[in-house]
């Protein structure tokens, strides 16, 4: 089946540096990724559409500022918490849609990074 | 206003019974209705799906339940076992694109041995 990653699962920084997750589709290309943030027992909260080619769509409340989307190829995207604060701190998810099943409607999730700012 | 709502945060059932999760939304333009099974620190995996042109898709031991004049949705897990024990989230979108779904608050399953 499809597979999607992410890099690193978990990450630890200092307040005010900045933190780059990758998320990569293994076995298929993706033209639409999508960026989550879940919260400690609620639920996913779609960030933004990040799109191959062209910039993302951010969901409304997002900064676009503070939450840098790149997706330079078709199996990678990437986003990146600038200054990253304590209330940043939260679990963050990727998925992409199947570029050939783009009429069925799923999504695969990668697994997930942790992110702690103390 | 959420849009998605899962009232039940916790079931608990015995190994071998069956597992209904309840899932009620609100926005009229959904027409599309998924669910995602999640472990611990893993991100969701997709489980079954409905279009809201049906009232039930069934996938082995899952079974979906579309309701849509009371816009609810149902899982039934027959029967339900102990690697079933999980978050289950609904989640609801509005044409095709799935992406833009909307998730539910999940339920977190439990299956007694």
């Amino acid at each position: 089946g499809a597979v999607v990653s992410q890099h690193p699962s978990w990450v630890i920084c200092k307040s005010g540096t900045s933190v780059k997750i990758e998320c990569r589709s293994l076995d298929f290309q993706a033209t639409t990724m999508f960026w989550y943030r879940q919260f400690p027992k609620q639920s996913l909260m779609l960030m933004a559409t990040s799109n191959e080619g062209s910039k993302a769509t951010y969901e409304q409340g997002v900064e676009k500022d503070k939450f840098l989307i790149n997706h330079a190829s078709l199996t990678l995207s990437t986003l990146t918490v600038t200054s990253a604060h304590p209330e940043d701190s939260s679990f963050y998810i990727c998925s992409a849609r199947l570029l050939r099943r783009a009429a069925k409607e799923t999504q695969y999730f990668g697994p997930g990074t942790r992110l702690l700012v103390l | 206003d959420q849009q998605v709502k899962q009232n039940s945060p916790s079931l608990s059932v015995q190994e071998g019974r069956i597992s209904i999760l309840n899932c009620d939304y609100t926005n009229s333009m959904f027409d599309y209705f998924l669910w995602y099974k999640k472990y611990p620190a893993e991100g969701p995996t997709f489980l079954i799906s409905i279009s809201s042109i049906k009232d039930k898709n069934e996938d082995g031991r899952f079974t979906v339940f579309l309701n849509k004049s009371a816009k609810h949705l149902s899982l039934h897990i027959v029967p339900s076992q102990p690697g079933d024990s999980a978050v289950y989230f609904c989640a609801a979108s509005a044409g095709t694109n799935a992406g833009k779904s909307t998730f539910g608050d999940g339920t977190t399953l439990t299956v007694k041995p």
